[in-house]
Formats: structure tokens, sequence, C-alpha cells
């Protein structure tokens, strides 16, 4: 199956720093999401980017389908940025459509 | 809020008992989810229902049995747990095959099998 992988595992920030979080994918993919998981285990959906750039506030997203990887941007950093940022990525094609592979993670916890 | 509702929060149940998880959704939605999430780990797909029909099964365990009532629910039947079955369950919904669409989550049932 498809491998999805993220970088940094951990990071670390002081409230207002900026970073970048990346996640590598083994395959071409039609679906590509990114999502933070809250300290309480909700999953919110942050950007839908198959390709392209979106920009929601602090937020901002880079997929590059070609050369397989997408780039989640978080400027000026707020501890209620803390948490888990995954990406998910669905295969191109046919029957795979709906199944969604996760990545390990980023972990960010942002101290004030 | 969200606009996926997840019942119950939290349940714990004897590896003997019969439960349901609910999920609900009003957003129009025609293709509902249910994952599974360890803790520290990546949630982990279960199942998919498409327009109400079972599209994905990714080799679940008969023990959880999935049910769409209509387009709006989604229901996970849970018989003969074993502890290794403790979990955050997740629903999620989106719009089906052919429209591309963010996924939504619920908030999730928190589960522990004694």
């Amino acid at each position: 199956g498809i491998q999805v992988e993220q970088s940094p595992p951990d990071l670390i920030l002081q409230e207002g720093a900026n970073s970048t979080l990346r996640c590598n994918f083994s395959d071409s993919v039609n679906n590509l999401q990114w999502f933070h998981q809250n300290p309480w285990g909700q999953l919110i959906n942050l950007f839908y980017i198959p390709s392209g750039t979106k920009q929601n506030g602090r937020l901002s997203a880079t997929t590059v389908a070609t050369e397989r990887y997408s780039l989640l941007y978080i400027s000026s950093s707020q501890t209620t940025d803390s948490g888990v940022y995954f990406c998910a990525v669905g295969l191109a094609g046919g029957t795979s459509y709906g199944k969604l592979t996760f990545g390990q993670g980023t972990i960010l916890t942002v101290h004030p | 809020d969200t606009e996926v509702t997840q019942t119950p929060k939290h349940l714990v149940m004897g590896m003997t008992n019969k439960k349901s998880l609910k999920c609900e959704q009003h957003m129009g939605h025609r293709a509902m989810y249910w994952y599974k999430q360890k803790a520290k780990k990546p949630p982990e797909l279960m199942f998919v229902y498409s327009y109400e029909k079972l599209s994905i099964n990714e080799s679940v365990p008969s023990r959880f049995s999935p049910e769409c009532p209509n387009s709006s629910l989604l229901n996970l039947h849970l018989h003969a747990l074993q502890p290794e079955d403790s979990a955050l369950y997740l629903c999620a919904s989106s719009h089906p095959r052919g429209i591309r669409s963010p996924l939504h989550f619920g908030n999730g049932t928190r589960l522990t099998v004694t």
C-alpha cells in the first residue's frame, strides 16, 4: 500500500514562532488532507489539498503532487495550535476511493 | 460544534456485552466511515459506506458489525470484544465518489473493554 511519511515527528516551539511540517507519499494521489487533533482527541480538517496552495488565516498548505509531497505552514504559532498534525492521502483511481491512509503525525507543542 | 455527532462519548463494556456506537450527520454527505485510533497512533480505516452500501471493509473482525440505516445514520455494533479493542472510535462523513470533498470527523467514542 501507499506509504506516508511525516516530518518532523516532534516539534517544540515558543509562541509566535513559525514552522513547516512535511508529508511525503510514495504513490500518485488524488486526495490529500491535513488534520489537527487537539489534546481532547477532536480531529479537525484543516485543508483538502490534492494539489496547489491554499491559505486559511495563519495556516497555509502546498501540495506538489508530481513530486509527491505536501507542506503545512503555521505562522505566529499559538498555544492552541498544540496537538498532532496528520497528513492523510488517498490513491488515484478505482476501488480505493474513500480510503485515506494517515501518516504517523507530527506532535506540536507550543509553549507560552 | 462538530457537524458529525457520535454517541456515547465514553463506553465501558465487558467482553460478553453487546453494545452499539451511533453516528449522525446532517450535511447531506452520502459517504460515511468508521475509523479506529489507538493511543499515540494515527486513525485506521475500518469501514466505508457509500450511498448506504458497504463499499470498503478493511478485513475487520466480525465482532464489529457496521450498519447504515439511512443516509444520515451510521452504527457500529459491538459483540464479544477483546481488551485490545479498547480505542477511540471515530465516525466521519464526506461527499462520495466523484465529488472532491474533505472528511469531517465526529468527536469519537472512547471505548474501554474490560
